[in-house]
């Protein structure tokens, strides 16, 4: 089975600095997808950032980048010029692809990293 | 387009009742996940449904719990005899289904239960 850890519980950040969330998987499997999800007061979860094992190019999306480490097993969200609305609870999510419904596997989560952006 | 709903957003029950919590994915999305993130904790898958069919629902805690999909939209999560321990928020999520592609969850606000 697979287990997705955040050592993190909660980390806190000046606004405009840059911040790395770190997240540590363990499989056995060699394709498989890795997500950031991000669940501000409202509880909405919300995608923020998702890394296909097979790209060696880390997966960025705005002020949002990963670094993807396949052999280590790591796979860490840096946020730069953090802002307010940042502030969330940060999840780190694993999907397998070996299961019968390829591609529809469930998530697997870590225990999130509670970030809060100080003004 | 509308993302994914879910209702009630709270509910409060008292403990040995039945509840039942609804989900209505995204418009033509065939997958379809219930998961359960109690305090303190991460999110724990629950049990999915392709279609109006449910391949995976290893993660039913008990058999208090059941879901069904009609129509390959509208889900509806039941817990039967309700515990204190059922408390939670109970998160629905859907994805286009299409086997084989990259697959994004999309997931809706959640239901909040606490039981009394």
């Amino acid at each position: 089975a697979q287990t997705v850890t955040q050592s993190q519980p909660e980390m806190s950040v000046q606004d405009a600095e840059t911040v790395t969330l770190s997240c540590t998987y363990d499989t056995s499997e060699n394709n498989y997808y890795l997500f950031w999800y991000k669940q501000p007061p409202s509880r909405q979860m919300i995608l923020v950032i998702r890394q296909e094992a097979y790209k060696q190019q880390n997966a960025t999306e705005n002020r949002f980048s990963v670094n993807f480490q396949k052999a280590a097993k790591s796979f860490s969200l840096k946020i730069s010029d953090s802002q307010l609305g940042d502030t969330a609870m940060y999840f780190c999510a694993f999907k397998g692809l070996r299961g019968s419904n390829f591609g529809n596997e469930k998530l697997t989560f870590g225990t999130g990293t509670r970030l809060t952006i100080i003004p | 387009g509308a993302g994914v709903s879910q209702s009630p957003s709270n509910k409060v029950t008292e403990k040995g009742k039945d509840v039942e919590l609804r989900c209505d994915p995204i418009s033509g999305h065939t997958a379809l996940y219930w998961y359960r993130q109690s305090l303190g904790q991460g999110l724990e898958f629950l049990i999915y449904f392709q279609g109006n069919s449910a391949p995976d629902k290893s993660g039913l805690p008990s058999d208090r719990f059941s879901a069904e999909r009609t129509g390959g939209s509208v889900s509806t999560l039941t817990i039967q005899r309700t515990q204190q321990e059922d408390s939670a928020v109970y998160l629905c999520a859907s994805s286009s289904g299409l086997a084989g592609r990259q697959e994004t969850q999309y997931f809706g606000p959640g239901t909040r239960l606490l039981v009394l």
